[in-house]
């Protein structure tokens, strides 16, 4: 049975703190892994991983992919309470996805 | 561009009777639809892949005669809850599958969903 699995389920931080999320899967015909932000309502798209070791920035988040130990991470610095949320790890097999349980952000200030 | 609407935002409604909620693409064509469910501090879980034109594909699990998807335009599909009962009160999300030029068309775009409330 395909899963994805997300660590830690809930972390609290103060603002300025690094933070650092995983994500581990077993999926068959795995074509990409995909990171969302979801706040009071749909999940927004932050990355999209396909290959090893190639890591993706946008400003203080950044995430990286190891397909032969089938996990990625996601990293955001020096967070703000804007970064508070659920950070959901989807894995794209075939023509859908299967989402992890989640893992809840709350930055405090 | 590549937006994703829903309509209603929120519904209650009591058991027994039926709802429909629609996910629209507004700015993109969208072959494939995607309808997910969410309860309380859970994750999403896929219920079905709706195709433009063709019979939406279930997951284990989800009842094809309870929760209908039609996908009659490249724009629009729709998720009608029959005999709606209080264990159907959910959050459903839909998302699209991009245009092959974000991404590659692997991309998915979330509608903002529908809170359903059956009393």
């Amino acid at each position: 049975e395909d899963k994805v699995v997300q660590s830690p389920l809930s972390l609290v931080v103060h603002e300025g703190d690094t933070v650092t999320l995983n994500c581990s899967y077993e999926v068959t015909n795995f074509r990409s892994l995909l990171w969302y932000k979801q706040e009071k309502k749909a999940p927004t798209f932050l990355f999209m991983l396909t290959s090893s070791g190639i890591e993706k920035k946008s400003g203080r988040l950044s995430s990286i992919l190891d397909k032969k130990e089938l996990f990625s991470i996601l990293n955001i610095t020096a967070t703000q309470t804007g970064d508070s949320a659920v950070y959901l790890c989807a894995v794209e097999k075939g023509n859908k996805l299967v989402f992890g349980a989640g893992t809840i952000l709350r930055v405090k200030s | 561009g590549a937006v994703v609407s829903q309509h209603p935002s929120r519904v209650i409604c009591k058991s027994g009777t039926s709802v429909k909620i629609e996910c629209r693409s507004l700015d993109f064509q969208a072959t494939t639809m995607f309808w997910y469910r969410q309860f309380p501090k859970q994750s999403l879980m896929l219920m079905a892949t709706s195709n433009e034109g063709s019979k939406a594909t279930y997951e284990q699990g989800v009842e094809k005669d309870k929760f209908l998807i039609n996908h009659a335009s490249l724009t629009l599909s729709t998720l009608t809850v029959t005999s709606a009962h209080p264990e159907d009160s959910s959050f459903y999300i839909c998302s699209a599958r991009g245009p092959p030029a974000r991404a590659g068309g692997h991309e998915q775009f979330f509608g903002p969903g529908t809170r359903l409330t059956v009393l």
